[in-house]
Formats: C-alpha cells, structure tokens, sequence
C-alpha cells in the first residue's frame, strides 16, 4: 500500500500549481481520498476530500474557491489544482488514505510547495 | 470549526506513563467515537496509531492506548521509550477536517 505525491516546487503569489498523488497497492477506487498539508514548524491541517466516485467534494474554508480536488480511478491517482496561491499555502501537501470517519490510514511522503516572490 | 486543544508539549522518563489529552465540544469529540491519534517524527509522514477511540492499527505497539471522557480523548504511552519521542496529533470526525495542534513528547 503506497501514495506518491509529485509536483510541489516554488511559485509566485497569485501563481497556480497542481500536484497529484500515485496510488498503489489497494483498491483506489474503494475509498475516499483526502488532501491534508503541514506549514513548516506548524500541526496538521485538513485540505479537502473526494468520495470514491468524485462526485461529492468538501474543502476547509481557507482554500475554498481556490483549490479543486479531483480523481482519475482509471489511473489510480489523485489531484489537487490550486489557483490564487498565497504565502500561507507553502507547506508540505500529504495525500491521505481515509479509512472512514476521517481517519487516515495511509499517508504519502508529502510533496513541498513554497508560494514566494 | 474550531480545533481540537492539545498541550503544546509533555515529557516523560524512560519506563514510565505519559497521557495527551485531547478537547474537543459536543459537537465533535463528544458526540460520537471517531477519535484517532498520528504520531509524527521529524521530517516523516504522520502514521495512525489509534482510531476509533482506541484501536490499534496492526503493528502498533500496545503501550499506545486511548480513550475519552465527556468531550476529552486520550493517548496513553506506557513504558515510555526513546523512539517514542515525536510529535502526536488527534483528530475528530465532523463536517471537515479537524485536528489538534499538536504535542511534542519528550522522553
């Protein structure tokens, strides 16, 4: 059982960037999927979450209408599309398996997005 | 929504028993059994180490335990190690996402 994510990098306020996540060795399309992230030296904060057939979506209020979560089950992987970037977004971004209930089973490595000029 | 309320920081001696509390409201915490608890060590991922209050995830040491009370969970690490020193998080079900911010054990 595995998540990858790819894609962080640096960019400027206002910027856009999407970074994904490769699933594997579970059933992806059998659980729901969920974005979470960490600033540097802060706690855990949820990000959003996407239902096995990513027709129902929910977002914590500071990125709502900036970021857009989706799924590709036919590849097995997750994404997060962010627009409207802001110094407070750089953290570490963590694909997460949710188990149910909000309760993450399986994490990536994470994937680091600094948002500066 | 609010986050949960965690000491910033709990210390312990090798060999003895540490417990992190976790506060929530009725709202989250107390209004159901989804509680569970991450720990985390430097520049690691986080890794589930209690759900639904408190089980364990296979592979998890049994000097990890929780529990809750009202609208406090807690984590129990007996026989404290020096592996165990990391930073713990708990998080509750609810409407999105909510976590604690955090406490960093010391051994």
């Amino acid at each position: 059982v595995q998540l990858v994510e790819s894609g962080g990098g640096l960019v400027h306020p206002g910027g856009s960037l999407r970074v994904s996540c490769a699933a594997s060795g579970f059933s992806f399309t059998a659980y729901w999927m969920d974005w979470l992230r960490q600033a540097p030296g802060k706690g855990l904060e949820w990000v959003a979450i996407i239902n096995i057939d990513g027709s129902a979506k929910a977002y914590a209020d500071s990125v709502n209408g900036r970021f857009t979560i989706s799924r590709d089950n036919t590849e097995n992987s997750l994404y997060l599309q962010m627009t409207g970037l802001r110094p407070d977004d750089t953290a570490i971004y963590y694909c997460a398996r949710n188990r149910g209930f909000n309760s993450y089973d399986t994490w990536g490595l994470g994937t680091l997005v600094t948002v500066s000029s | 929504q609010s986050a949960l309320t965690q000491p910033a920081s709990v210390s312990g001696s090798p060999g003895q028993s540490i417990t992190i509390p976790c506060t929530g409201t009725f709202s989250d915490v107390g209004a159901h059994n989804y509680v569970s608890w991450y720990q985390q060590h430097p520049g690691k991922a986080p890794k589930l180490i209690i759900y639904e209050v408190r089980s364990r995830p296979s592979g998890v040491s049994n000097r990890f335990s929780g529990s809750k009370s009202g609208t406090t969970a807690s984590l129990t690490i007996s026989g404290l190690q020096p592996e165990d020193e990391a930073d713990y998080y708990c998080n509750s079900y609810g409407y999105t996402g909510l976590f604690g911010g955090g406490t960093k054990v010391t051994v």
